[in-house]
C-alpha cells in the first residue's frame, strides 16, 4: 500500500523558516520524480517545487526562487522542502506529491502570520 | 509561463447526466496534460495523464481527449461522488502550471 505522510506545518511569523518533510512507502521512492503542490484556503492548486530521481535537477515557481530549497534523501525515502523568508501569501497546504503524481500525501498546513 | 484556462466555472448537473470540462492552453502541451479530482477536505486524485490515459483504478466513465491547445475531460454519467472540483495540469514545460479549476456541482 502506497502511503505519503507530510509533517513541519505549522505557525510561522513573517520572515521566518519552516521545514517540511515527507516520507514515502509503497513504492520506490529512488526512480521518480517528487513535487510539492500548494493550496491557499479557497483557491486553487500551485505547484511549488519538483526534483529529479537522483537530486541533480530543481525546479520551482518563481515566487519561492531563492527562499525555497527541495531536496530528498532516497536511503531514507524521505522528500524535504526548506522554506525561508516565509511571506503572508505563503499560508496554504502543502501536499507532497510523488510516483507519477498518482500519490499525493494528505498536506500539511502552514500558516505564516503575526 | 504556460497558462491553462478552464471553463466553466461551475457545471450544475444532475447524477446521470454526462459532464464536460474543458481545458485552453495559452501554448501548445502536446498531449502532456493530465486531469485531476478533489472532493472536499480531500487531497487531489489523479484522473488522466498524457491527455487520454485513465490512472490506475479510474473508472471507464472518465475520459479525456486533446492535445496541443485544447482538452476536454468527460463524465458520461455522473455519480454523486463524481461531484467535485476537477483541476487541469500541464507538464510540458516548467514551470508546471494549473488550471484554476471547475467545479460540478448537484443541480
Amino acid at each position: 500500500e502506497v502511503q505519503v505522510v507530510e509533517s513541519g506545518g505549522g505557525l510561522v511569523q513573517p520572515g521566518g523558516s519552516l521545514r517540511l518533510s515527507c516520507e514515502v512507502s509503497g513504492f520506490t521512492f529512488s526512480d521518480y520524480w517528487m513535487s510539492w503542490v500548494r493550496q491557499a484556503p479557497g483557491k486553487g492548486l500551485e505547484w511549488v517545487a519538483s526534483i529529479k530521481p537522483d537530486g541533480s535537477e530543481e525546479y520551482y515557481v518563481d515566487s519561492v526562487k531563492g527562499r525555497f530549497t527541495i531536496s530528498r534523501d532516497n536511503a531514507k525515502k524521505s522528500l524535504y522542502l526548506q522554506m525561508n523568508s516565509l511571506r503572508a501569501d505563503d499560508t496554504a497546504v502543502y501536499y507532497c506529491v510523488g510516483s507519477s503524481w498518482d500519490c499525493w500525501g494528505q498536506g500539511t498546513l502552514v500558516t505564516v502570520s503575526s | 509561463e504556460i497558462v491553462l484556462t478552464q471553463s466553466p466555472d461551475t457545471l450544475s448537473l444532475s447524477p446521470g447526466e454526462r459532464a464536460t470540462l474543458s481545458c485552453r492552453a495559452s501554448q501548445s502541451v502536446s498531449s502532456y496534460l493530465a486531469w485531476y479530482q478533489q472532493r472536499p477536505g480531500q487531497a487531489p486524485r489523479l484522473l488522466i495523464y498524457d491527455a487520454s490515459t485513465r490512472a490506475t483504478g479510474i473508472p471507464a466513465r472518465f475520459s479525456g481527449s486533446g492535445s496541443g491547445t485544447d482538452f476536454t475531460l468527460t463524465v458520461s454519467s455522473l455519480e454523486p461522488e463524481d461531484f467535485a472540483i476537477y483541476y487541469c495540469q500541464q507538464r510540458s514545460n516548467w514551470p508546471l502550471t494549473f488550471g484554476g479549476g471547475t467545479k460540478v456541482e448537484i443541480k
